[in-house]
């Protein structure tokens, strides 16, 4: 059963503190590992795919690194803007008929002015 | 471009009463999904669509239908709605084709069953 653990479940930082979320996974064949953003009663909005070991991804102050085991979502130098709930899910690689993704809980990440 | 849009945005059921959520899409997209989002839980998966006319289940089906008569619509039913029904739904669309398998997601809709 592909499973997703993220971890910490909150994390509140100051303006311009940097630091990492993590996400340790496990799939039955990575197809895919895939970061969301949520912002309070929205809709996850797409950020990252990572599909391979090594593998990283940059947006503005968010970078994504992608391990055979767990990925790391860094964030620097974040702003308040930036304080949203942060969503790992992973697609698994034998699953092409639903292509469903295994989402994790969720990082509530807080940045304060 | 709208990208996916779904309504209503909130509803109140009593138990026992059933409902109809809508979910449209614009970008031609083959797959739609139906997940539910439950504190402190990840989404999970209820029913999904590869394609028009067709639906399978998900992780957690008991209690939902769906129907996909048009590609750019994907209905979830709740026939006889229940408390542990509770919860906020989104739905999601995938492209058939290229690389990148990943999901377009809606607003979402907020529903109460009391």
């Amino acid at each position: 059963e592909d499973q997703v653990t993220q971890s910490p479940e909150a994390l509140r930082l100051q303006e311009g503190e940097s630091s990492s979320l993590n996400c340790s996974y496990t799939v039955s064949g990575l197809r895919g590992l895939f970061w969301y953003r949520q912002d309070p009663g929205k809709g996850p909005e797409f950020l990252f795919t990572l599909y391979s070991a090594g593998e990283e991804k940059e947006k503005e102050r968010l970078k994504a690194t992608l391990t055979k085991k767990e990925s790391f979502l860094h964030i620097t130098a974040p702003k308040p803007e930036d304080s949203a709930t942060y969503l790992c899910a992973v697609q698994a690689g034998g699953d092409t008929g639903r292509r469903a993704l295994t989402f994790g809980s969720g990082t509530r990440l807080q940045v304060q002015p | 471009n709208a990208g996916v849009t779904q309504t209503p945005k909130f509803r109140v059921l009593k138990t026992g009463q059933s409902m109809t959520l809508l979910c449209a899409q614009d970008m031609n997209h083959e797959y739609m999904y139906w997940y539910r989002q439950d504190p402190g839980m990840g989404l999970r998966l209820i029913h999904y669509s590869v394609g028009e006319g067709t639906t399978a289940k998900g992780e957690v089906p008991d209690g939902y239908n769906v129907s996909r008569l048009k590609k750019q619509n994907f209905l979830l039913g709740l026939e006889s709605a229940a408390p542990s029904q509770t919860s906020v739904y989104f739905c999601a669309s995938s492209p058939l084709t290229g690389a990148n398998y990943e999901q377009y997601f809606g607003p979402g809709t907020r529903l109460t069953v009391t």
